[in-house]
């Protein structure tokens, strides 16, 4: 255990649905992350929260969007998305060092998501 | 664009040997590197972390990182069934601020009795 947790640990859902996905941090940490992991492709970093505030959204289609409300919640809310987004989804948190040096990040279990 | 390569595998080392496992990054400027290991149908864990040139040594894992040819590795000492999963190298550059890994692909590692 981690002590970052997912939920759902699978979701499918058609092109037209809304769903959320969601990840809470036991850790005390300041910052969080949403990561996607697809086969044989590097882990890509979605999105970074620091101290609630988003301070990175790498190039992230709009249908993926996420939600900051405290340092321990963090939300990807999904709406009408492709097949090939697909994937599994990871969320993370670090402590948020303020000086940018590299962070041990501590992932949750993942969402695997399928779109039909 | 800032890359780390590692070689897919699998790498199939019989049980009690070494596992060696390499990467390599584009980015000069890193500063941070990382070791995950992530079984299948799991997320990753970190399991190793160096800043420094030269070896770091936590059990049977040793990172090695080598600035100046730009390159991480790790090596597995008597290596275990267990150990068998995908190892992740990360790289962190100052570049852009804040914690911004790039991820390898990953090497698959079997360990076979």
């Amino acid at each position: 255990e981690t002590g970052v947790t997912q939920t759902p640990r699978h979701l499918v859902m058609g092109m037209t649905n809304k769903k959320s996905l969601k990840c809470e941090q036991h850790l005390g940490h300041n910052a969080m992350y949403w990561y996607k992991q697809s086969a044989k492709k590097p882990l890509e970093l979605m999105f970074v929260y620091s101290l609630e505030e988003r301070v990175e959204n790498n190039s992230v289609p709009s249908r993926f969007s996420p939600e900051c409300p405290n340092s321990s919640h963090l939300f990807l809310h999904l709406h009408t998305l492709q097949p090939e987004d697909s994937a599994l989804y990871l969320c993370a948190s670090s402590q948020g060092l303020p000086t940018g040096a590299g962070e041990k990040l501590f992932f949750g279990s993942g969402t695997q998501l399928s779109v039909l | 664009q800032k890359e780390v390569e590692q070689n897919s595998g699998p790498l199939s080392v019989p049980e009690g040997a070494i596992a060696s496992l390499n990467c390599t990054y584009s980015d000069r400027g890193s500063q941070s590197f990382f070791w995950y290991r992530q079984y299948s149908g799991k997320s990753p864990e970190l399991i190793m972390f160096i800043y420094s040139n030269g070896d770091k040594e936590d059990g049977r894992f040793t990172a090695q990182l080598n600035k100046a040819s730009q390159y991480v590795s790790l090596l597995i000492r008597d290596s275990q069934p267990s150990d068998s999963a995908t190892y992740l190298c990360a790289v962190n550059g100052l570049t852009g601020g804040g914690n911004k890994l790039t991820f390898g692909t990953g090497t698959q590692l079997k360990v076979e009795l």
